[in-house]
């Protein structure tokens, strides 16, 4: 079946940086636009990015534009978020989550998550 | 970079019909209308409907969604315990070339 593990959270002090991945399985990682979505404790969903299926577009969140970097590697199935600069508050659980091509809909698989905290 | 709005709870009896809303504007909901998720505390969210009213496989026909200009809808009927959740609405909007997200709304069943 389809798993998305995300990896790369933990503590880290105001202005450092962190990369997050994403590794996927059981589908055609190729086929898939992925988005960032970060969850603060106790409060709603943050978009954060997305890109294209084959990396040809990239769209961000104001609040993190030129700070964090998403990419990925089709060949290794796996999707990154290079977080820099990092504020206390970008402290939250971050998620990955799909958006199949052509299917005209996204967040439809999400992964259980990694939790990032930024702490002097 | 501006959300949706969402009631930040509703209340309604088991087996009753509770319907959730979301504002937007023309660029967003207004424009391809409104994808709802729901999530249990400290699990990550999941696909409801998408497009206004299309429901992935595996969603029970208890959970509908409309839309009517900017502002989306979703109708959970015959509400059941396991229907209190957070639901959260979201949209890409095309002027500020981003999908937002509602503040969600905490849906209690009594």
């Amino acid at each position: 079946q389809v798993q998305l593990v995300e990896s790369g959270g933990g503590a880290v002090q105001p202005g450092r940086s962190l990369r997050l991945s994403c590794a996927a399985s059981g589908l055609t990682f190729s086929n898939y636009g992925m988005h960032w979505v970060r969850q603060v404790s106790g409060k709603g969903l943050e978009w954060l990015a997305v890109i294209w299926s084959d990396g040809s577009g990239i769209y961000y969140v104001d609040s993190v534009r030129g700070r964090f970097t998403i990419s990925r590697d089709n060949s290794k199935n796996m999707l990154y978020l290079q977080m820099n600069s990092l504020r206390a508050e970008d402290t939250a659980v971050y998620y990955c989550s799909t958006e199949r091509v052509g299917a005209g809909y996204a967040f439809d698989m999400w992964g259980q998550g990694t939790m990032v905290t930024v702490s002097s | 970079q501006a959300g949706l709005t969402q009631p930040p709870s509703v209340s309604m009896g088991l087996r009753q019909t509770a319907t959730l809303t979301c504002t937007g504007n023309i660029n967003n909901v207004g424009n391809k209308g409104a994808t709802w998720l729901q999530q249990y505390q400290g699990h990550p969210p999941k696909l409801l409907s998408y497009r206004d009213n299309n429901r992935p496989s595996g969603i029970s026909e208890r959970f509908s969604a409309s839309r009517s200009g900017n502002t989306a809808s979703l109708t959970i009927s015959e509400l059941q315990p396991e229907d209190e959740a957070d639901y959260y609405c979201s949209a890409w909007d095309s002027s500020l070339s981003a999908w937002v997200f509602g503040g969600g709304t905490k849906l209690t069943v009594l």
